[in-house]
């Protein structure tokens, strides 16, 4: 199994500009979930979604940020327009249902908004 | 609502010492218990679970035996290695949420020397 597949995993952009990040949760699975991870807030969740459903948003901290999960194979998560205190590493993790809740994080995306 | 509490790091060790990582969990009803652990450059990866009172989780010589009666999850190692270095994730899975969403603390750095 390739497990939890996020791209880019280093993204370094200026202010003002459009993030996208990308991630593949792994097959079968259908529970998805992005998170934030920052020195200052450790790890937050942004936003998840069951069987490409968005269940969850309340994580995500302002309108220009956005995430999509148009189907089960694949979810993104925009920045518009991006700003230097959105730098952090972005996880993505998906999980079954039912079962004990165990989720399978990818390596993540380091972003750097200068 | 629910919260995980963990001890605050960095946690310096020599190699083959004995580790503690205090975990205390607020959270209605039974929730389940994990650690995660994350090491550099990575995305977190479940090292051990528990999933009712008294349960014990194990995996790669750790241990943490989840206790109702004092809300704890604590993690311990009888003789960590230099590969341990990493930082480790309390979390649980509750009724806030569904069940779905996992609640993190806020990590706790480990360091282990020659």
């Amino acid at each position: 199994d390739a497990g939890v597949i996020q791209s880019p995993r280093h993204e370094v952009t200026e202010m003002g500009q459009e993030v996208t990040l990308r991630c593949k949760p792994i097959s079968g699975h259908n529970s998805l979930f992005w998170y934030r991870q920052t020195m200052m807030r450790g790890l937050e969740l942004l936003i998840y979604f069951n069987n490409n459903v968005p269940i969850d948003d309340s994580g995500m901290p302002e309108d220009r940020f956005s995430a999509k999960m148009p189907n089960a194979s694949f979810s993104t998560l925009k920045i518009q327009p991006s700003e230097p205190r959105d730098s952090a590493v972005y996880f993505c993790a998906s999980r079954t249902s039912g079962g004990k809740n165990i989720q399978y994080f990818g390596a993540g995306t380091r972003l750097s908004v200068l | 609502g629910d919260s995980v509490t963990q001890m605050e790091g960095p946690v310096t060790l020599s190699e083959e010492a004995f580790l503690t990582i205090n975990c205390t969990y607020t959270a209605t009803g039974y929730p389940s218990l994990f650690w995660y652990v994350q090491y550099p450059g990575e995305g977190l990866q479940l090292l051990l679970k528990a999933t009712k009172a008294d349960d014990k989780g194990s995996n790669k010589g750790f241990e943490a035996t989840y206790r109702k009666e004092t809300t704890s999850f604590h993690l311990e190692k009888g003789s960590v290695q230099v590969s341990d270095s990493a930082v480790y994730f309390c979390a649980l899975s509750g009724v806030t949420g569904g069940g779905n969403k996992l609640t993190f603390g806020t990590g706790t750095q480990l360091k282990v020397e020659l």
